[in-house]
């Protein structure tokens, strides 16, 4: 089975520039989340999607911050204009339950992110 | 509302025992513990639900006392292999599947 994928992996961008991240869950998982890590925290929830509507994104700076799942299968996060203080690992994670069960959260490799 | 994870850091040999805790503020749903290495994607440990459940896997194992929002994850016999920051994710009530991870456990085992 294929684990949760992301691109880029790294991206160095100057503040004020707008950067895009993507995400593809594990086949048939019906909830996302995007989180943000910053180094020496733990991951900090941005978005949460079941299908393509959102469940939670009360820590979503949305000011700068967007998010989207379309089709409810890929996502797109995006941060416009970015600020110092973004830069972090953000996480994609994918579970399988579409609702009224506890599973566990599969994490994808991480994106990279440095504002400069 | 963010769950404190205790202690911060532990340095072990191989075969030794470590205990680390996570604590809440509020009612709990669910406890998650994950696995980190340095630059690798969370890992996948286990969950436990209220009921005051224990669950087991090889040699790391955890409790959950949800009286006390509390929960321990027992690792037994070290492995330099167990060596990672462990992160709780506590679920508060309504099953919405949100996450708020602890400040994570930083656990080094040396041979």
């Amino acid at each position: 089975e294929a684990g949760v994928a992301q691109s880029p992996r790294y991206k160095i961008i100057e503040k004020r520039q707008s950067v895009a991240f993507w995400c593809n869950p594990i086949s048939g998982h019906a909830t996302l989340y995007w989180y943000q890590q910053i180094l020496g925290q733990g991951p900090k929830l941005l978005i949460q999607f079941q299908n393509n509507g959102v469940v939670d994104d009360s820590q979503l700076p949305k000011d700068r911050f967007s998010a989207e799942r379309l089709k409810g299968v890929d996502s797109t996060l995006k941060i416009q204009p970015a600020k110092l203080e973004d830069s972090a690992v953000y996480l994609c994670a994918s579970s399988l339950p579409a609702s009224g069960r506890v599973n566990e959260q599969f994490f994808g490799p991480g994106t990279r992110l440095t504002v400069l | 509302q963010q769950p404190v994870q205790s202690p911060q850091a532990v340095i072990l040999r191989e075969g030794e025992d470590a205990v680390i805790n996570c604590s809440s503020s509020k009612a709990l749903y669910s406890v998650h513990w994950y696995r980190q290495k340095h630059g690798e994607a969370p890992i996948f440990l286990m969950i436990l639900l209220k009921g005051g459940e224990q669950k087991g896997h090889d040699k790391i194992s955890a409790s959950f006392n949800e009286k006390k929002q509390q929960s321990s994850l027992y690792l037994t016999a070290s492995q330099l292999s167990y060596s990672g920051t462990y992160f709780c994710g506590t679920e508060g009530a309504g099953n919405t599947g949100k996450l708020i991870f602890g400040q994570g456990t930083t656990l080094q085992v040396k041979p």
